[in-house]
């Protein structure tokens, strides 16, 4: 069965760096990729998609690859704020539905 | 205003009840879904409606129900809510732009935060 991964351990940056988020799947082709930010308590919003024939796709700060072969997407923060700090959910599409990643927490100190 | 509303935002109440929650949104989209949340499980699909007349289970829809009222409106009830269902419950709508190259871009409501005693 399909399968999303992220790691469930927080990343813990200083301010002013690049914080680097993974997402990795198995068994699956998807057509596209979602990125999601989810501050605690409060519902996901959307931050980028990245289709398959896109290795790259950059929004201000944020920039997310897709490597179709390895089956993994990054997603990067660059010179990241404390406001930052959030978890990071990763989405692919499955039969007219998203399969969301249980998601990385980013810690973004001072 | 919120495009996405739920209510209640906070429940807490007792093993064997019944227990609606509601969702209303104001983007116009024919898509919504109920999802709960739970640490270190994430989202998971409970129920899924593409149009008033369409309504799916999702991964784990047993011990729920729901209800399309209209476009704007997609109900979910636990019939008789046990402790296990003490979760984070989301809505979520998208629209069906695009055609075959669409995506199902989704925007979320602001939570119900359940606790089943």
């Amino acid at each position: 069965s399909q399968k999303i991964e992220q790691n469930s351990e927080a990343l813990n940056i200083q301010e002013g760096k690049t914080a680097t988020l993974t997402c990795n799947y198995t068994n699956y082709s998807p057509a596209y990729l979602q990125w999601y930010r989810q501050d605690p308590g409060r519902g996901p919003v959307f931050l980028l998609l990245i289709r398959e024939n896109e290795k790259e796709k950059r929004k201000e700060r944020l920039k997310v690859t897709f490597d179709t072969t390895l089956k993994q997407s990054l997603f990067h923060i660059t010179a990241s704020q404390p406001a930052d700090s959030a978890t990071y959910l990763c989405a692919l599409p499955l039969s007219y539905k998203l399969i969301f990643g249980s998601g990385t927490r980013l810690l973004v100190r001072p | 205003d919120a495009d996405v509303t739920q209510t209640p935002r906070n429940r807490i109440t007792k093993t064997g009840k019944r227990i609606m929650l509601e969702c209303s949104q104001t983007k116009g989209h024919d898509r919504m879904y109920w999802y709960r949340q739970d640490p270190g499980l994430g989202l998971r699909l409970i129920y899924y409606s593409f149009d008033v007349k369409d309504i799916n289970k999702g991964e784990i829809s047993d011990g729920y129900s729901v209800s399309r009222q209209a476009q704007a409106k997609f109900s979910l009830s636990l019939e008789s809510a046990i402790p296990n269902q003490t979760a984070l419950y989301f809505c979520a709508t998208s629209d069906t732009s695009g055609g075959a190259s669409g995506t199902d871009t989704q925007y979320f409501g602001p939570g119900t935060r359940l606790t089943v005693l």
